[in-house]
């Protein structure tokens, strides 16, 4: 068990609709992660927060976006869902800033498996 | 950009056999280096890493060291077990654009049979 938690464990929707993925990180832990992993992209880098601020961007489309609560839980947003967005979304927690601090180890959540049909 | 490249899986084994799966990495300046392993229905957990060169990783029997002049980090072990199937990622942490989050390779799924 990391001690990050995701839910829900599961989602089914269809095309064009709106969710949310939540995330708790490690306790202590500053910065939050979101990463995608789907069978053709693999494992891909969405979006950093340090303690409620956005630190880094990856490949996140327009349509997703994210945010960092004041109790540190964090939340991804899909909107206008299409059947690529399927995929496993890990959220992964560190207690650095992930800058200048090399090797900090990011501990990941069990993740949320989306399923657009 | 930085990038990660390991061995096309899947790997079957069998029981006590050696295993090797090789990672190369591209990056601007000195990544660090991780191996990440994920079992079936879970999400990645750290297997071990190394933060400069010439350090070796190690954690439960796996091994893996930074070498800088073949900007390689592949994963070792000398004796496998069941228990050790998995897929396993190789990743890095880099200074450039990748600073802070993590470039991970496409894994490489390993089945290990009794």
């Amino acid at each position: 068990d990391s001690g990050v938690t995701q839910t829900p464990k599961h989602l089914i929707t269809a095309t064009g609709q709106r969710v949310t993925l939540r995330c708790s990180p490690r306790s202590g832990d500053l910065s939050v992660y979101w990463y995608q992993q789907s069978l053709d992209q693999g494992l891909q880098f969405l979006i950093q927060y340090y303690n409620g601020e956005e630190r880094a961007k990856g490949n996140i489309l327009e349509r997703f976006s994210a945010q960092q609560f004041p109790d540190l839980h964090s939340e991804l947003n899909l909107s206008s869902l299409e059947l690529g967005d399927s995929a496993l979304y890990f959220c992964a927690s560190s207690d650095g800033q992930g800058r200048e601090i090399r090797g900090e180890t990011q501990y990941f959540g069990p993740g949320t498996r989306l399923l657009v049909l | 950009g930085d990038s990660v490249t390991q061995m096309e899986g899947p790997v079957t084994l069998s029981e006590e056999a050696f295993l090797t799966i090789n990672c190369t990495y591209t990056a601007t300046g000195y990544p660090s280096l991780f191996w990440y392993v994920q079992y079936p229905g879970e999400g990645l957990q750290l297997l071990l890493k190394a933060t400069k060169a010439d350090d070796k990783g190690s954690n439960k029997g796996f091994e893996a060291t930074y070498r800088k002049e073949t900007t390689s980090f592949h994963l070792e072990k000398g004796s496998v077990q069941v228990s050790d199937s998995a897929v396993y990622f190789c990743a890095l942490m880099g200074r450039g654009g990748s600073q802070g989050n993590l470039i991970f390779g496409k894994g490489t799924k390993l089945s290990v049979k009794p």
